[in-house]
């Protein structure tokens, strides 16, 4: 059962271009939604990561977008680069406990 | 030293034999983790280590067994393992659990079963 559900799959922007990424859950108990970055043959880093009180957060060009109500959050890239290639998933958690991944979405950003 | 530290990087075993995976961390994380990433796919929990005690099996087959020694050492030991068992097995730790501090990842083990 897939606690976290993340779209889409797969995502190619031009470089300088936002991308956008979505997550929805249905755990109103989750209280900790953070996005990790994947290359390939190493571990998730730990992009930027919200909590339920807060609507936004930006750190740099990484931006989350969260909408309680609608129990959807999403993840906007300003200005994509080459170097933000990479998988993407959302996560969600409740008290830090227990991280739960969403499907993952592979970006591609073209030169 | 803010890095999970995990050997070995890559890892070929038969199914007959016993082998164990390791993972450090210095950074005073009281909570350690261990996941299941197949290709493409999000990573799954297997096992969560808190204050050194076993905390979460999330069903996992007997054939692996966790082991922390001490709170900057994490263990995976595998015995018996299946083709299917194939993946990257990744490391990870936080302060503690509760709160919001997320989780720092390991590179993690790539693990074929042959």
């Amino acid at each position: 059962q897939q606690q976290v559900k993340q779209s889409p799959q797969s995502l190619i922007v031009q470089k300088g271009g936002i991308s956008i990424i979505n997550c929805a859950y249905e755990n109103t108990a989750f209280d900790y939604f953070p996005w990790y970055q994947q290359f390939p043959g190493k571990g998730p880093a730990l992009l930027i990561a919200i909590r339920p009180d807060v609507s936004e957060k930006k750190e740099g060009r990484f931006t989350i977008s969260f909408n309680k109500s609608a129990k959807q959050f999403s993840l906007h890239i300003m200005d994509s680069q080459p170097g933000d290639s990479a998988t993407y998933f959302c996560a969600a958690s409740i008290d830090n406990n227990d991280m739960r991944f969403g499907a993952g979405t592979r970006l591609t950003v073209k030169p | 030293d803010t890095e999970v530290t995990q050997t070995p990087k890559h890892l070929v075993m038969g199914m007959t034999n016993k082998k164990s995976l390791k993972c450090e961390q210095h950074m005073g994380h009281r909570a350690m983790y261990w996941y299941k990433q197949k290709a493409k796919k999000p990573p799954e929990l297997m096992f969560v280590y808190s204050y050194e005690k076993l905390s979460i099996n999330e069903s996992v087959p007997s054939r692996f067994s966790p082991e922390c020694p001490n709170s900057s050492l994490l263990n995976l030991h595998l015995h018996a393992l299946q083709p299917e068992d194939s993946a990257l097995y990744l490391c990870a730790s936080s302060q503690h659990r509760g709160g919001f501090y997320g989780y720092t990842f390991g590179s993690g083990t790539r693990l074929t079963v042959v």
